[in-house]
């Protein structure tokens, strides 16, 4: 049974950094074949995907963001983890976890989402 | 960068048929995938590979990927498939490589 969680402090100050860490089971990510990615989407707005990480450890960045995230996995632990720097009030979103295919990039599980608030 | 558009709505009565259209520049040569969101939760596959359905989704649920133009319909709606629906590719440019999601369209049922 797939299962994805994501854990993220539910308050972030302007300018500091958010980590995002998405906890899964059901399936690996060591020599797999599979990847998980991270998408937010702030309220009443649209989704927005943000990075992803294969099974072989090739890094995907959105195009507009590259420059603030940074994506990992621990396969020891079943996790992922997202950084992004310099938070906005403008990042204020849910961002969820999802999986997919190596080569196929959909996302077949999604975690729940964690609400995120950038506010002094 | 590519871009995927979507209508913003899609306004139907129940068990009619609705279509959700999604251009971006020959979308045809792409897999497209199909999210349904309903209020307060996580989006859910509803298609991929453009026209398969993931177990458990309606046969009503159907998709089709030609040109500029991939379609989401949903045949006999009923009133449980208002919900927010969005597109997704994988864009794979020579510069390059990420995951795109069209602006979604709110469907509503009459």
């Amino acid at each position: 049974q797939v299962n994805l969680r994501e854990s993220a402090p539910a308050l972030v100050k302007p300018t500091q950094p958010l980590t995002l860490t998405c906890t899964f089971s059901g399936f690996s990510l060591s020599g797999s074949g599979l990847c998980v990615s991270w998408i937010r989407q702030p309220p009443g707005k649209a989704l927005e995907w943000l990075a992803l990480i294969d099974w072989n450890d090739d890094k995907y960045y959105s195009r507009s963001l590259k420059t603030r995230l940074t994506i990992s996995k621990d396969t020891s632990k079943n996790q992922v983890v997202l950084t992004m720097a310099n938070m906005d009030p403008v990042d204020t979103a849910t961002y969820y976890c999802a999986r997919c295919r190596h080569g196929d990039y959909g996302f077949d599980f999604w975690g729940q989402g964690s609400l995120v608030a950038v506010s002094s | 960068s590519y871009v995927l558009t979507q209508p913003p709505s899609v306004t139907v009565a129940p068990g009619k048929t609705a279509t959700i259209t999604c251009g971006g520049n020959n979308i045809g040569g792409d897999s497209v995938y199909w999210y349904q969101q309903k209020p307060g939760q996580a989006p859910v596959l509803v298609i991929y590979y453009d026209s398969d359905r993931p177990s458990g989704i309606p046969e009503r649920f159907s998709g089709s990927n030609s040109g500029n133009t991939a379609t989401l319909t949903i045949s006999r709606v009923e009133a449980g498939d208002e919900a927010d629906y969005y597109c997704q590719v994988w864009d794979s440019s020579i510069d390059y490589r990420g995951v795109v999601f069209g602006g979604g369209t709110k469907l509503t049922v009459l």
